[in-house]
């Protein structure tokens, strides 16, 4: 199993709040991926990073931030939950960025804005 | 976003029979990959496929890169009940470093 832990694993919060979701990484890859998971819509991505202070957006990431200041470490920071930001999120890992790439995902944390 | 169309998107079937599902895009991708999610947990990569009109095996999973790279398959021989889960797959195209995913087909096996 890829290295890959998320935490928290649940989470319950109220609209407004601000959140933050950890995604650690033992693997030292360089590619390191936020995603949602809704019933309907699989997985989309949310920000993904190339490097250390490296960062992109993807398809969803309004309302979300994300920082990465060491290469193991992925940060998803709802500034003020909203209850269409529940979700289950996943981190995901990857080698390299372009061809022969493999993402290896984390367990996921389930989080509930009420 | 990019759309992937991932068929069917759910199966009941019989322990021992074999499986079908595929996924079509409307871009040309390079990469394609499959993966395996049970509940409460992570997808799992099961194959990956680079070149147009490969075809990989894992034990009895076997998936084909299809030859227009606008499609893929994966096919699960003599299923067992572990197979339960829900299966899908992504793909990358030529330029950027993001994966689309499939909105994933629903596998039952009854014993």
């Amino acid at each position: 199993d890829a290295g890959i832990t998320q935490s928290p694993r649940h989470k319950v919060t109220e609209t407004g709040t601000p959140v933050t979701l950890r995604c650690h990484q033992t693997e030292n890859h360089r590619y390191m991926y936020w995603y949602r998971q809704d019933p309907g819509h699989g997985l989309r991505l949310i920000h993904y990073s190339y490097g250390v202070k490296d960062t992109d957006k993807g398809e969803v990431s309004d309302g979300y931030s994300v920082s990465r200041s060491k290469t193991e470490d992925f940060l998803l920071t709802l500034e003020s939950a909203t209850s269409s930001q529940t979700s289950v999120y996943f981190c995901a890992i990857s080698a390299k960025g372009g061809p022969y790439n493999e993402q290896f995902f984390g367990p996921g944390t389930r989080l509930t804005v009420l | 976003g990019q759309q992937l169309n991932q068929s069917p998107q759910s199966m009941f079937i019989q322990e021992g029979e074999d499986v079908s599902m595929n996924c079509t895009s409307s871009s040309i991708f390079n990469t394609w990959l499959w993966y395996k999610q049970d509940p409460g947990e992570g997808p799992v990569l099961l194959i990956a496929l680079y070149k147009a009109g490969e075809l990989t095996s894992n034990g009895r999973l076997t998936a084909q890169f299809g030859i227009t790279r606008k499609d893929s398959f994966l096919n699960i021989s003599a299923s067992i009940p572990s197979d339960v889960g829900i299966y899908f797959c992504a793909g990358q195209p030529n330029t950027g470093n993001q994966f689309y995913f499939g909105t994933g087909t629903s596998l039952t096996v009854i014993p």
